[in-house]
């Protein structure tokens, strides 16, 4: 079985530009979670999505958003990209609704904002 | 709302020696509580976890013990290897959460040859 993918894996933009980044789960993963992860920091959660709906939304401002389509793959976007959002970007995927589901990690999207 | 608080932030041990991570959390409601492990370059991963109706649980060279009435759950990993190198989180999760599991800060675990 594929793990749970994550493209690109670097990328380099501007302040003031937009991203947009992708996760694709586990086949049969409903479950997408999206978290930010810089050094001292841990892992900070950003959202999560199931079954296209947002479930769960961390403490992040309005520029970062995201979507999940029907084939349960995600996208992530953030518009007006600030210094401090250089990070590497974490998606995780679940097989069900049960909350003692184990979580599947990408790689990553290492973002270098300049 | 639930926080977790993970110590120490670096540990340092010589190979074959035991370490021991250790994290609090806030609210007794919360009954699930993972532990991931993320190797350079990778995404985290699961390596064991407990729920709140068991005290301790061991697989192999780890293991997490877990103290409802102080609140704080811990890491055990014995006879260390190279290959345990890794920063490792904890987490905990409350059953009316919606499934979300709030993550501690994690510590580097480095092993000293």
């Amino acid at each position: 079985k594929a793990g749970v993918t994550q493209t690109p894996r670097y990328l380099i933009k501007t302040r003031g530009q937009q991203v947009t980044l992708s996760c694709s789960p586990i086949s049969g993963h409903r479950s997408v979670s999206w978290y930010q992860q810089t050094p001292g920091q841990g892992l900070q959660f950003l959202f999560e999505y199931f079954s296209e709906t947002q479930r769960n939304k961390g403490n992040f401002p309005g520029r970062f958003s995201g979507r999940q389509f029907s084939n349960s793959r995600s996208e992530m976007n953030v518009s007006t990209l600030e210094l401090g959002d250089s990070a590497l970007y974490l998606c995780a995927s679940r097989s069900s609704d049960f909350s003692y589901n184990e979580q599947f990690f990408g790689p990553g999207t290492r973002l270098t904002v300049l | 709302g639930e926080n977790v608080e993970q110590h120490p932030s670096t540990l340092s041990v010589q190979e074959g020696d035991s370490a021991v991570i250790k994290c609090t959390y806030s609210d007794s409601a919360s009954n699930y509580f993972p532990w991931y492990k993320q190797e350079l370059g990778k995404g985290p991963q699961l390596i064991i976890d407990i729920r709140s109706n068991v005290g301790e649980k061991k697989d192999q060279r780890i293991a997490v013990t877990l103290n409802k009435t102080a609140k704080h759950f811990s890491l055990h990993i014995t006879e260390t290897q190279p290959e345990d190198s890794a920063v490792y989180f904890c987490a905990a999760l409350r059953p009316d959460s919606n499934y979300q599991l709030i993550w501690g800060a994690g510590t580097k675990l480095i092993i000293k040859p």
